[in-house]
């Protein structure tokens, strides 16, 4: 059972670039969501989806995008990279909004 | 808004000895409760929950107990293991308001455990 799965697992931009951190999770699970990890704070949600078609931001979304065309994929695109959002970045599945969260291993950015 | 305050780190033990991580939370409502650990190099994987007032959730020797008159849910363990070493989350979900399916985390506990 593969669950909660990113792609890639480290990446390196230079400021300015784009990119698209991909996530897919096989459980048939309706919200998945987006957080960042920052030493010190914590993860912050980044978006979330509430079902294929739906989405919404989270607490943190400047400078991110994302769409969900299907239950299974909810990717997460960075529009003009910059130093701030180096980070290590989690997608999160679960069956409801409200119940416990499985997450993927994480991809590690840095942007220079 | 919801708030969760950890017991800052690291918390440094020896094999077998007795662990507490000190959670506290603010949040409106009836708020679900977590604790996620996080081994080096990955994602986040639930310990345990309680999702009501005086449940206890447990998990490989782990317990927490959803304490709603002092907002707390400490973790603890008996006997802790090299192989517990890791960074622990206390999280909240809090159905109401605007935090739809919003996890809220604490900064994260590191603990390391030598032999």
């Amino acid at each position: 059972n593969a669950g909660v799965t990113q792609t890639p697992k480290f990446q390196v931009l230079k400021t300015g670039q784009s990119m698209t951190l991909q996530c897919a999770q096989d459980m048939n699970h309706e919200y998945m969501s987006w957080y960042r990890q920052d030493p010190g704070m914590g993860l912050r949600l980044i978006h979330y989806s509430v079902g294929a078609g739906i989405t919404d931001q989270g607490e943190v979304p400047n400078g991110y995008n994302v769409s969900r065309s299907t239950t299974e994929d909810f990717p997460l695109r960075l529009l003009s990279a910059a130093p701030s959002q180096t980070s290590v970045y989690f997608c999160a599945s679960s069956y409801r909004a409200n119940t416990e969260a499985f997450f993927g291993q994480g991809t590690r950015l840095t942007v220079v | 808004g919801d708030s969760v305050t950890q017991m800052e780190g690291p918390v440094t033990l020896s094999e077998e000895a007795f662990l507490t991580i000190n959670c506290t939370y603010t949040a409106t409502g009836y708020p679900s409760l977590f604790w996620y650990v996080q081994y080096p190099g990955e994602g986040l994987q639930l310990l345990l929950k309680a999702t009501k007032a005086d449940d206890k959730g447990s998990n490989k020797g782990f317990e927490a107990t959803y304490r709603k008159e002092t907002t707390s849910f400490h973790l603890e363990k008996g006997s802790v293991q090299v192989s517990d070493s890791a960074v622990y989350f206390c999280a909240l979900i809090n159905a109401g308001g605007t935090s739809y399916g919003k996890l809220t985390f604490g900064q994260g506990t590191i603990l390391t455990v030598h032999p």
